[in-house]
């Protein structure tokens, strides 16, 4: 298994153009979730699926849009970049709604920057 | 406001030396606490802790969680340099399922000089 995928690894923007981060898993998670981490802070939760048609809002929702067209892949879109949306963003799966557990894998990054 | 404090924010020692990592919580339906470790790239799972005052050991890792003083530690004991990461503390809270939140303190970095 390859695990979470997420492309592409680092991003470039200028402000007002959009883009969308790419996420996929083969372990047939239902579940999925989106983070970003900011310099020297946590991870905060944008949005999660809790399976294929099924998407909901977490903390830091504005300025974002997901979809779950299928179990596997889970695109994060960003309509128009913002400097306050320089991060890096994290894709996460897992087999359960356990927001944190073991069962939850993450991908390795997205790191965005807009300019 | 649901918050989760990590402390210190940063930390060096010397290889060998053993280190406590803090972590304070408070949210409202509190479910479990979970530490990670963070090396440059995505965190992964270290312990899950949901009971107070029983350890979880892996390896030279280990944890406890105190709900009645609300807050857990991370012991590493005789570190080396690959412990060199930021170490994350989360804590899950609500009522169960989709409306559950994730809370996540600001991580501990630690360097361990050789």
């Amino acid at each position: 298994n390859a695990g979470v995928t997420q492309t592409p690894k680092f991003r470039i923007l200028k402000i007002g153009q959009s883009m969308t981060l790419q996420c996929a898993q083969d372990m047939n998670h239902n579940y999925m979730y989106w983070y970003r981490q900011d310099p020297g802070m946590g991870l905060k939760l944008i949005y999660y699926s809790v399976g294929a048609g099924i998407t909901d809002k977490g903390e830091v929702p504005n300025g974002y849009n997901v979809s779950r067209s299928t179990t596997e892949d889970f695109p994060l879109r960003l309509e128009l970049a913002a400097p306050s949306q320089t991060s890096v963003y994290f894709c996460a799966s897992s087999t359960r709604l356990a927001l944190g557990s073991d069962t939850q894998c993450f991908g390795p990054g997205t790191r965005l920057t807009v300019l | 406001e649901d918050k989760v404090v990590q402390s210190p924010l940063s930390l060096v020692v010397h290889e060998g030396d053993t280190v406590t990592l803090n972590c304070s919580y408070e949210v409202t339906n509190f479910r479990s606490l979970l530490w990670y470790k963070q090396e440059k790239k995505a965190p992964t799972f270290l312990f899950m802790l949901t009971s107070s005052g029983i350890e979880k050991k892996s390896g030279r890792l280990s944890s406890i969680l105190d709900k009645k003083e609300l807050f857990s530690i991370l012991n590493i004991t005789a570190t080396q340099t690959g412990d060199s990461a930021v170490y994350l503390c989360a804590v899950e809270a609500g009522y169960g399922g989709a409306t559950n939140k994730l809370i996540f303190g600001t991580g501990t970095l630690l360097a361990v000089q050789p």
